[in-house]
């Protein structure tokens, strides 16, 4: 079975500027989530979707994250703007409804702000 | 969310058995034990997890105390490739469910 896809790989931008990323779960996952990993930390979720709904979004920075799931397939995460402390990989996961057979996880964006 | 800890690093000699321990005292009768692992460069990998009985899949073991208030991670000979942080956590299939890592530990396989 086809993995999460994640693109792009890498993406270094200037502070203030924007940036989206994009992912595409594992075909039939209801549940889909993004994480932000800093360096040298384990990965913190930003915000669970089951199906095109938000779940939890308790952890995202809503002045300037933004993340959307259409048609419950295809989800985008954008920063706009971005702040030095952003520096992250910005990783995708996806599991079945209750997530209790475990996560599969994309091989995330590595993003640098400058 | 109920918390786990783990030693921050732990060293192994290829071929031989390696023991992960984790311990989780706040656990409460609904947490499922969860092991990820995340090699370098690559997102977090599900390994195992279980619920009060032990565990085997084809990657490793989970042996889990009677009280249920600590966890080990069996790997059975490790290899190179097991080099790894790797991540205990509990989670509550109940509510959201979600998965909330910690440090991890960081093992090192030597040759």
């Amino acid at each position: 079975e086809a993995g999460v896809a994640q693109s792009p790989r890498y993406k270094i931008i200037e502070k203030r500027q924007s940036v989206a990323f994009w992912c595409n779960p594992i075909s039939g996952h209801a549940t889909l989530y993004w994480y932000q990993q800093i360096l040298g930390q384990g990965p913190k979720l930003l915000i669970q979707f089951q199906n095109n709904g938000v779940v939890d979004d308790s952890q995202l920075p809503k002045d300037r994250f933004s993340a959307e799931r259409l048609k419950g397939v295809d989800s985008t995460l954008k920063i706009q703007p971005a702040k030095l402390e952003d520096s992250a990989v910005y990783l995708c996961a996806s599991s079945l409804w209750d997530g209790n057979y475990g996560y599969t996880f994309g091989s995330g964006t590595r993003l640098t702000v400058v | 969310d109920a918390k786990t800890t783990q030693p921050n690093s732990m060293e192994s000699n290829e071929e031989e058995p390696v023991h992960l321990p984790c311990n989780h005292s706040t656990i409460s009768g609904t947490d499922y034990i969860h092991w990820y692992r995340q090699l370098p460069s690559q997102g977090p990998e599900y390994v195992i997890h279980g619920l009060t009985s032990n565990v085997n899949n084809r990657m490793a073991s989970l042996a889990i105390a009677e009280d249920r208030k600590s966890s080990t991670l069996i790997l059975h000979r490790a290899t190179l490739r097991d080099a790894a942080v790797y991540y205990c956590i509990l989670r509550d299939p109940g509510n959201t469910g979600k998965l909330i890592f910690g440090q991890g530990t960081t093992l090192q396989v030597k040759p």
